[in-house]
């Protein structure tokens, strides 16, 4: 079945440690996302891409990075320069919107990080 | 940016009970998304209407893109329906002379549903 694969699910960090998510979908999609959920809040974008080698800031960059090396993966690293990372990490992806409009997300079930 | 608002933000239900959930956007936009994230985070999408109306199952979805709001019915509410219920609208952002649609969530409205 086609779908999203993120992993690992939990992940604990130490205080300036970086630390990479890992994001693979086997959909076909041109476009993948990364989106931070904190508690009781909807979810703000990081990071975009809508093709290979490729991406863009979103909303909340700052403390993150990066690559699109191949289609089908979009890994998202946190680095020590976030100041408080510990939160809920979903990606993304769909396929590449055009001007008329964009199309439907699909979403993985997200990374939880803790950091210790 | 597009500001998108969710009422109300919480909701306690009695199984059985009917509930409507709404969706309020500040700008026009091309599309929205309904999506339910259950108790383990997965976020499940529900929805895809940008205009009109669509019913799958207990759940229905009615989006008035000129009055820019959009609204989710659940009928005969079960305890599985507990969860956070999202509103997210593509919004086209420029960048470096292209552009791309970008999803804006509202803050989701919490359901629980108690047998």
């Amino acid at each position: 079945d086609g779908g999203i694969t993120q992993s690992p699910k939990y992940l604990f960090r130490k205080e300036g440690q970086n630390v990479t998510l890992s994001c693979e979908q086997n959909l076909n999609h041109d476009a993948m996302y990364w989106y931070r959920q904190d508690p009781g809040q909807g979810l703000r974008l990081i990071y975009y891409s809508q093709i290979v080698n490729d991406f863009q800031k979103g909303d909340i960059a700052e403390g993150y990075s990066v690559s699109r090396e191949k289609k089908e993966s979009f890994p998202l690293t946190v680095t020590s320069a976030q100041k408080n990372p510990t939160a809920f990490y979903l990606c993304a992806s769909s396929r590449r919107g055009g001007t008329d409009g964009g199309y439907g997300y699909t979403f993985g079930s997200g990374t939880r990080l803790t950091v210790v | 940016g597009i500001q998108v608002e969710q009422s109300p933000p919480d909701l306690i239900l009695q199984e059985g009970a009917n509930s409507t959930l709404r969706c309020n956007f500040s700008d026009s936009v091309n599309n929205l998304q309904w999506f339910h994230q259950n108790p383990w985070g997965q976020l499940i999408n529900l929805f895809y209407i940008p205009s009109g109306t669509k019913q799958n199952g207990r759940l229905s979805a009615t989006t008035v893109a000129t009055e820019r709001y959009s609204l989710l019915y659940i009928s005969s509410s079960q305890t599985t329906d507990s969860g956070v219920y999202f509103c997210a609208v593509h919004e086209w952002i420029r960048y470096s002379g292209a552009g791309s649609y970008q999803l804006t969530f509202g803050k989701g409205t919490k359901l629980s549903v108690i047998p």
